[in-house]
């Protein structure tokens, strides 16, 4: 089954710093999500994308994010200055069509010091 | 608004025995439900889900999960419980009707023991 894959797999970082999260979702794919989950909590919705614009953002998802699609494969999650609580799991997901299977890359492992 | 309760944070069963894992959903519109399966150091994988139709859905695995609309709920279950079903169960609705935005459960850990 087509695979997607985020890098790096562990990302240690000190408070302040910026950070860029990797995917690369399933080439036919057209819309792309990042999801977040804070150890011991719910996994939970950040943004989704498509056709190189934000089409649905939750309220954590605030002026420190930004996702951005820079070439033909890679979807890249940015934050800006990280903050403590950012300290997640963060989940990139992939599908063909907005009402079809999602599909989940294995997550990165953010810890902000 | 929609929210998953997931009865539960951990599990153990014998191997060989039904397995349940509790979801209870809250939603103002026909929800759109699934549930999800996260191996160590491996992504969530769908499980199975609930759209329309049959109340009944069979995913993969041998994992299978009715829905109740008198209920509000959508249990999980598999009659016999295998060492490989380790693993974290997330339970989760659609906000839009579709697959894209989910509502997540808490997770539940399923362990299973010779």
């Amino acid at each position: 089954e087509p695979e997607v894959t985020q890098t790096p797999s562990h990302q240690v970082t000190q408070m302040g710093q910026e950070v860029i999260l990797r995917c690369v979702p399933i080439s036919n794919h057209l819309y792309f999500y990042w999801y977040r989950q804070i150890l011991g909590q719910k996994v939970e919705f950040l943004v989704s994308f498509y056709n190189n614009e934000i089409s649905e953002k939750s309220e954590i998802f605030d002026d420190q994010f930004s996702v951005e699609r820079p070439d033909g494969s890679n979807f890249t999650l940015k934050i800006r200055s990280t903050k403590l609580e950012d300290s997640a799991m963060y989940f990139c997901a992939s599908s063909r069509q907005p009402n079809e299977k999602l599909f989940f890359g294995s997550g990165t492992q953010l810890s902000v010091l | 608004a929609q929210s998953v309760t997931q009865l539960g944070s951990h599990v153990s069963v014998s191997e060989g025995a039904l397995v349940l894992l509790r979801c209870n959903y809250s939603s103002s519109v026909p929800p759109y439900l699934f549930w999800y399966v996260q191996y160590p150091n491996q992504g969530l994988q769908l499980l199975l889900k609930y759209t329309t139709g049959a109340t009944l859905v069979k995913g993969i695995n041998g994992f299978e999960a009715e829905f109740k609309k008198s209920e509000t709920s959508f249990h999980l279950t598999k009659p016999s419980a295998h060492m490989s079903d380790a693993a974290e169960y997330f339970c989760a609705v659609s906000v839009s009707g579709g697959y894209n935005k989910l509502i997540f459960g808490a997770g539940t850990r399923l362990a299973v023991h010779p």
